[in-house]
């Protein structure tokens, strides 16, 4: 089974603070790399697909980049608020492998304090 | 509103009773997945589908059955629930290109077993 590694797996920021937090994945083989929020009570939710080496997509205050070739992704939140605190998962694709397999990392759990 | 739906959302039951979970989603999505959320371990996938009558393991299927002979349902089925099966589990659904899951899943409310 492939590893997707997140880290850290909790993080205590203050209102305001900016903040970022890794998906590492193997570097071999790349096809997606998907990042989901899920708040405590509630069902994860979609924030971004990857698939190109470079990418770097923006939701907001979010924001998420991607080297394929060293095999990780940077999670960004700008003036973090305490409607941010959630869990944030990524999902790890990989070419060639069961075409619907994705791969979850435990995910970093964020706590924004008022 | 497009939404993916399980039922029920909690469950006590006891071992080797058979059960039943339901999934189904209303946006067309070709593909459709199971995953299971214990503490520790993350989300790990149980069974998903590609299309219909198009099924696959996932890294964690044993003691489970799935089927997809529509679109819309992806029933999870476990034929003799033991206690190692208490768990959350999801149901997702996406569209899905011909090679692989490349766009975004969307979830449903999750569904509670409790095997005694």
């Amino acid at each position: 089974i492939l590893n997707v590694e997140q880290s850290p797996q909790s993080l205590h920021v203050q209102e305001g603070d900016s903040t970022n937090f890794t998906c590492s994945f193997p570097s071999s083989n790349f096809y997606a790399l998907h990042w989901y929020r899920w708040e405590t009570a509630k069902s994860p939710e979609a924030l971004f697909v990857m698939t190109l080496n470079g990418d770097e997509k923006k939701k907001g205050r979010i924001s998420a980049t991607l080297n394929t070739k060293e095999g990780y992704s940077y999670l960004y939140i700008k003036g973090s608020q305490p409607e941010d605190s959630a869990t944030y998962l990524c999902a790890f694709k990989d070419y060639g492998g069961s075409q619907g397999n994705l791969i979850f990392g435990k995910g970093t759990k964020l706590s924004v304090k008022p | 509103e497009a939404q993916v739906t399980q039922n029920p959302r909690y469950l006590i039951t006891v071992t080797g009773k058979k059960l039943t979970v339901t999934c189904s989603q209303n946006m067309n999505h070709e593909y459709m997945s199971w995953y299971r959320q214990d503490p520790g371990l993350g989300l790990r996938q149980i069974y998903y589908s590609m299309n219909v009558e198009v099924t696959d393991k996932g890294d964690v299927p044993e003691g489970y059955k799935v089927s997809r002979k529509e679109k819309r349902n992806f029933p999870l089925i476990l034929e003799s629930p033991s206690p190692n099966q208490t768990s959350l589990y999801f149901c997702a659904s996406s569209l899905s290109a011909l090679t692989g899951v490349t766009y975004e899943q969307y979830f449903g409310p999750g569904t509670r077993l409790t095997v005694t």
